[in-house]
């Protein structure tokens, strides 16, 4: 249990399918992350938001489409993908991302994506 | 761009040895570093967090910062089996188009642990 929960765990989409991962965390953080870990590359930082508000995208295609109601929940909206975007799709929280020293952040289990 | 390097390894060890792993990085202004292990298949999770130079020890842990040469260590004294995993690096650098200071990670370095 990490206080960081994502469902699903595992997902099988088509390319013209349109699907949702979703996050709940329960640390009473106000930031909440999507990383997409790929084999072979570092982790990659996707959105954060922090108190519901966007703060960064970091280019990532518009087929992807964040959402995040409170500061508990985050979504992620999938639409059109491509089998590239397979992957392990991890969400996290932290307490302050405009800490400048120890802004920590905890992972949820991931979502393994596999698009075909 | 603001990097984190890591050997990818596999390093590996024996049983009780210690386990060294190094990792560098580009930010000069980098005040927060971690590590994180990741099991197979699994997410990472927090080990050590470090923030001022020197050493800082947490059970069989001990993380290592210089930051005048920037480079941070973790060692993992009488490893075991059940430490063989990815040992990722991780060190928040201040993202300019939001403000945020965000964990960019290395590409990890894969630890065995033979018996």
């Amino acid at each position: 249990e990490t206080g960081v929960t994502q469902t699903p765990r595992h997902l099988v989409m088509g390319m013209t399918n349109k699907k949702s991962l979703k996050c709940e965390q329960h640390l009473g953080h106000n930031a909440m992350y999507w990383y997409k870990q790929s084999a072979k590359k570092p982790l990659e930082l996707m959105f954060v938001y922090n108190f519901k508000e966007q703060t960064e995208n970091n280019s990532v295609p518009s087929r992807f489409s964040p959402e995040c109601p409170n500061s508990s929940h985050l979504f992620l909206h999938l639409h059109t993908l491509q089998p590239e975007d397979s992957a392990l799709y991890l969400c996290a929280s932290s307490q302050d991302p405009l800490a400048v020293s120890g802004n920590t952040i905890y992972f949820g289990e991931g979502s393994w994506l596999t698009v075909v | 761009q603001k990097e984190v390097e890591q050997n990818s390894g596999p390093l590996s060890v024996p049983e009780g040895a210690i386990a060294s792993l190094n990792c560098t990085y580009s930010d000069r202004g980098s005040q927060s570093f971690f590590w994180y292990r990741q099991y197979s298949g699994k997410s990472p999770e927090l080990i050590m967090s470090i923030y001022s130079n020197g050493d800082k020890e947490d059970g069989r842990f001990t993380a290592q910062l210089n930051k005048a040469s920037q480079y941070v260590s973790l060692l993992i004294r009488d490893s075991q089996p059940s430490d063989s995993a990815t040992y990722l690096c991780a060190v928040n650098i201040a993202l300019l188009s939001g403000g945020s200071y965000i964990p960019t990670f290395g590409r990890g370095t894969s630890l065995i642990v033979h018996p």
